[in-house]
C-alpha cells in the first residue's frame, strides 16, 4: 500500500479560486514534501515541512502538517491556469540514513479552468 | 543553473531486450535516486546511491541493476525487458543534509516503451 494517499484524486476549479489537496501517510516521518508534475515532465519541488512544524507558507502555497493524524494539506490560493498539474506529497523514510527514499502519494490532478 | 540530465529521453525496445538509462546529477550533489512512473501512477522508488554506494533499495526487479560511477553519474540497466516495464524512468539528485532526505531535483525522465 502507498505510504501517502491523496485526496481528492482529481480537482477542477475556476481561475482565482483556492485549491486544497490532502495527503495521509502511515509511518513516522522526519519531513513531508510537496511536488508538482506537469504531464509527462519531471517533478518539481514546491515546499518541505519538517515534523516539528505545523504550518509553512511559500508565495501562494500554504502547507499544514498534523503528525498526530498523519496528514498534510496543500492550499494553493488565487489559482491560475498555469497551476494545472498533478500534485504529490512525499514522505521521507523513518530511518535515519543518508540517501534514503522519498515515498510519493498517489497524487491529485488539479485542473484550473480559465 | 545546471539541472539533472537524463538520456536517452525516449527509447523503444522489444521484449527480452536490454536497455540502459543514464543520469547526470547536478554538480556537487552526492545522492542519486531512480524512480519508475507508470501511466497515471505515482513515482515508485527503485534505488538510491549516496557517495557512490547504494543507500536504499525499493521495488526494483532482479532484472534491473544500477550503479553510480566515480564522476557521480548513474546508470540503470534493465534486462529481459517485459511489456510491464514500459514507463517513465526518473532520476533525481540531492545534496544530503545530514541523515534526512531533503529536496530532490528531478530530470525530465526517460520514456521506455517495450513492444
Amino acid at each position: 500500500s502507498q505510504q501517502g494517499e491523496e485526496d481528492p484524486q482529481a480537482l477542477s476549479i475556476q481561475e482565482g479560486e483556492n485549491a486544497t489537496m490532502n495527503c495521509s501517510y502511515k509511518t513516522s516521518i522526519n519531513n513531508l514534501q510537496w511536488y508538482r508534475q506537469n504531464s509527462g515532465r519531471g517533478l518539481v519541488h514546491l515546499i518541505l515541512i519538517r515534523s516539528n512544524e505545523r504550518e509553512k507558507h511559500s508565495g501562494r502555497l500554504r502547507v499544514t502538517l498534523d503528525t498526530s493524524k498523519k496528514s498534510s494539506s496543500l492550499l494553493i490560493t488565487a489559482s491560475r491556469a498555469a497551476d494545472t498539474a498533478s500534485y504529490f506529497c512525499a514522505t521521507d523514510a523513518p530511518w535515519e540514513t543518508s540517501g534514503s527514499r522519498l515515498t510519493f502519494g498517489e497524487g491529485t490532478q488539479l485542473t484550473v479552468n480559465p | 543553473a545546471a539541472g539533472v540530465i537524463q538520456s536517452p529521453r525516449h527509447l523503444i525496445k522489444e521484449k527480452r531486450e536490454t536497455a540502459t538509462l543514464k543520469c547526470y546529477p547536478i554538480p556537487r550533489h552526492d545522492t542519486v535516486y531512480w524512480y519508475q512512473q507508470g501511466p497515471g501512477q505515482d513515482p515508485q522508488f527503485l534505488i538510491s546511491f549516496y557517495e557512490k554506494m547504494q543507500s536504499d533499495k525499493g521495488s526494483i526487479p532482479d532484472r534491473f541493476s544500477a550503479q553510480q560511477f566515480s564522476d557521480y553519474h548513474s546508470e540503470l540497466n534493465m534486462s529481459s525487458l517485459e511489456l510491464g516495464d514500459s514507463a517513465l524512468y526518473f532520476c533525481a539528485s540531492s545534496l544530503a543534509a545530514g541523515v534526512y532526505t531533503g529536496e530532490l531535483f528531478f530530470g525530465e525522465g526517460s520514456r521506455l516503451t517495450v513492444l
